[in-house]
Formats: C-alpha cells, sequence, structure tokens
C-alpha cells in the first residue's frame, strides 16, 4: 500500500525559506520509473505542478519557479524534500507530494497535503 | 508551456446524468493526459492516465478518450460521490501543467 504524508511548517515569513518534507512507504526511490512531485492548490482553486525527482536523481523543476526550488531525495529514509527561497504571500497554497511513474507521467497516488500560508 | 484548457468550467447535473468535460491543449500532446477528482478538503485522485486508461479502482462509469489537442471525461450514471472538482493534466511536456478546473454541481 502507498502512503504519502507532508510534514512541515503551515506560516511562513515573507522572504524565507520552506522546507517540506514527503516522506512516504510502500514504494522504494531506488525502483525504475518511480519518481516523486510537488503540486499545489492555490486559494483560487488552480492546481501547479512545482518539481519531481525520479528514481535516476533526475530532477525536474518548474520554469516558473526554478530559481526558487530544491528538490532532493533520502532513498534510504524514503523521503523527499523540497525548499522553496523567498516565499512571498502568492505561495500561499496547500502543498501535495505525490507518487509517479515516469513510464505514464501522472501522479498516482498523493498525501493529504498540507496548508501553507505567508503572512507577516 | 503547453496550455490545457477545460471546459465548461462548472456544469450542473443530476443524479443518473451523463457528463463530459473536455480538455484542449496548446500543442499535441499525443495520449498524453491525465484526469483527476478533487472532492472538498482531499487530495485529488487520479482517474484516467493516458488519455484512456482507468486507474485501478477507479469505476468503470468513468472513461476517457482523445488524442492529439483535444480529449474528454465521460462519467456516465452521476452517483452522489461524483460532484467534486475535476482537473486534467498534459504529461507530455515538462512542466507539466494542469487545466482549470470544472465543478461538477448538483441541479
Amino acid at each position: 500500500q502507498i502512503t504519502l504524508k507532508e510534514s512541515g511548517p503551515t506560516l511562513v515569513k515573507p522572504t524565507q525559506t520552506l522546507t517540506l518534507t514527503c516522506t512516504f512507504s510502500g514504494f522504494s526511490l531506488s525502483n525504475n520509473d518511480v519518481g516523486v512531485g510537488w503540486i499545489r492548490l492555490t486559494p483560487g482553486k488552480a492546481l501547479e505542478w512545482l518539481a519531481v525527482i525520479y528514481w535516476d536523481d533526475d530532477k525536474r523543476y518548474n520554469p516558473s519557479l526554478m530559481s526558487r526550488l530544491t528538490i532532493t531525495k533520502d532513498t534510504s529514509k524514503s523521503l523527499v524534500v523540497l525548499t522553496m527561497t523567498n516565499m512571498d504571500p502568492v505561495d500561499t497554497a496547500t502543498y501535495y507530494c505525490a507518487h509517479s511513474l515516469y513510464s505514464i507521467s501522472s501522479f498516482d497516488f498523493w498525501g493529504q497535503g498540507i496548508p501553507v500560508t505567508v503572512s507577516s | 508551456d503547453i496550455q490545457v484548457t477545460q471546459s465548461p468550467s462548472s456544469v450542473y447535473a443530476s443524479v443518473g446524468d451523463r457528463v463530459t468535460i473536455t480538455c484542449r491543449a496548446t500543442q499535441g500532446i499525443s495520449k498524453w493526459i491525465a484526469w483527476y477528482q478533487q472532492r472538498a478538503g482531499k487530495a485529488p485522485q487520479l482517474l484516467i492516465y493516458a488519455a484512456s486508461n482507468l486507474q485501478s479502482g477507479v469505476p468503470s462509469r468513468f472513461s476517457g478518450s482523445g488524442f492529439g489537442t483535444d480529449f474528454t471525461l465521460t462519467i456516465s450514471n452521476l452517483q452522489p460521490e461524483d460532484f467534486a472538482t475535476y482537473y486534467c493534466q498534459q504529461a507530455h511536456t515538462f512542466p507539466y501543467t494542469f487545466g482549470q478546473g470544472t465543478r461538477l454541481e448538483i441541479k
């Protein structure tokens, strides 16, 4: 059974760095084809893909945010970390991590999401 | 970036109805579209991948079709639990992009 769970702060101040951790079970990020991605849902109900990391350490970022994002994995601990620098109120959203297979390029298992508010 | 435009933005229907939601990409994406359902307060759930493949555990009243730039999600015999928001996602080229969502509401 594949499960994922996001953790991190739910309130950050403008200009701060957000660090989110996705802890997962039921699969290994060392297996071929496997990836973990991050997607956010804005207050206006728009979904935005942020980044994904694959089993071979291939990393892809949304170009609109690439200068602010870093995604890393720790296969031995079954976790993926996303950092986003220079947070702004427009980054207020619910952040999800999700399991993906490179061969189908969609997200088949999602975490419950973590709401993040950016406010001073 | 490849943009995907969903229509309609909202639709009203009754239990037992059939509903179709469309997604159009700004350039050809072969079969690489996915459809998700999001119920209020819950994470999105994958319904369809690669245009027409039903995700395991998803009821067969959900179906998808299309190729290239035009895609459809059809829900037959609507059930009460189907009233939710639906999103398409192009999975052909990074950055992956989502449609703006279609809210399916009870008439």
